[in-house]
């Protein structure tokens, strides 16, 4: 099955500056990677997605970008505001089931 | 806007009890999933269904936990006998039928139930 790996698992910024958090995927077949954001107490939300066709994606202040060769990806989150402090997962699918990484705790400081 | 509803939020148990979680996706959603989330851990798939059919329980205690589907909407999750090591999450989630290609496309999940076994 896909192993993701994902670093920091803690990741404490000032506000207003960048965030970066990096997951690598062992299945050179998967071409779907998600992000998710869990805010405490609720279910992951998916905030952005990459296939494989394509190196990079932006959405406003976040950025996903895939080195296929590689075998990795990362979130970037532009210009932090408090409302960004959440658990952020990365996640890989083998087929049709999607593998998560072990999350990174985002803490933005005022 | 439609959510994944999920029930109940909070369960204490005793060990050697029966426990069970009740999960209702979003309308027109065909593929359902169970996943336990332990704490300072991602989500890991327990069961995944597609309409009524189970596609995948590799994950699955299967001599204490069941799981079903049978109208092919809502699910019902369950534990006997809860032990210890099963305090944890129980996030339910949903999404439009997995096709082959791009993966499992958006998952919505629910606000999970949080089990404490004693």
């Amino acid at each position: 099955g896909e192993n993701v790996e994902q670093h920091p698992s803690t990741l404490s910024v000032q506000e207003g500056d960048s965030a970066v958090i990096k997951c690598t995927y062992s299945d050179s077949a998967s071409n779907y990677f998600p992000w998710y954001k869990q805010e405490l107490g609720k279910g992951p939300q998916l905030i952005i997605d990459i296939r494989s066709n394509v190196g990079e994606k932006k959405d406003q202040r976040i950025a996903v970008t895939l080195n296929k060769t590689a075998k990795h990806f990362s979130l970037h989150i532009t210009e932090t505001q408090p409302e960004d402090s959440a658990v952020y997962f990365c996640a890989a699918p083998n087929d049709y089931k999607l593998s998560f990484g072990a999350g990174t705790t985002v803490t933005v400081r005022a | 806007e439609a959510e994944v509803a999920q029930s109940p939020r909070y369960k204490i148990t005793e060990k050697s009890q029966a426990v069970a979680f009740w999960c209702d996706p979003i309308s027109g959603h065909a593929t359902l999933y169970w996943y336990r989330q332990i704490l300072g851990q991602g989500p890991e798939l327990l069961v995944q269904f597609q309409d009524e059919s189970v596609v995948d329980d590799s994950q699955l205690p299967k001599d204490r936990f069941s799981a079903e589907r049978l109208k092919g909407v809502d699910s019902t999750l369950k534990i006997q006998p809860a032990e210890l090591g099963d305090s944890a999450m129980y996030l339910c989630a949903s999404s439009f039928r997995v096709g082959t290609g791009w993966g499992t496309g958006e998952l919505f999940f629910g606000e999970g139930s949080r089990l404490t076994v004693l």
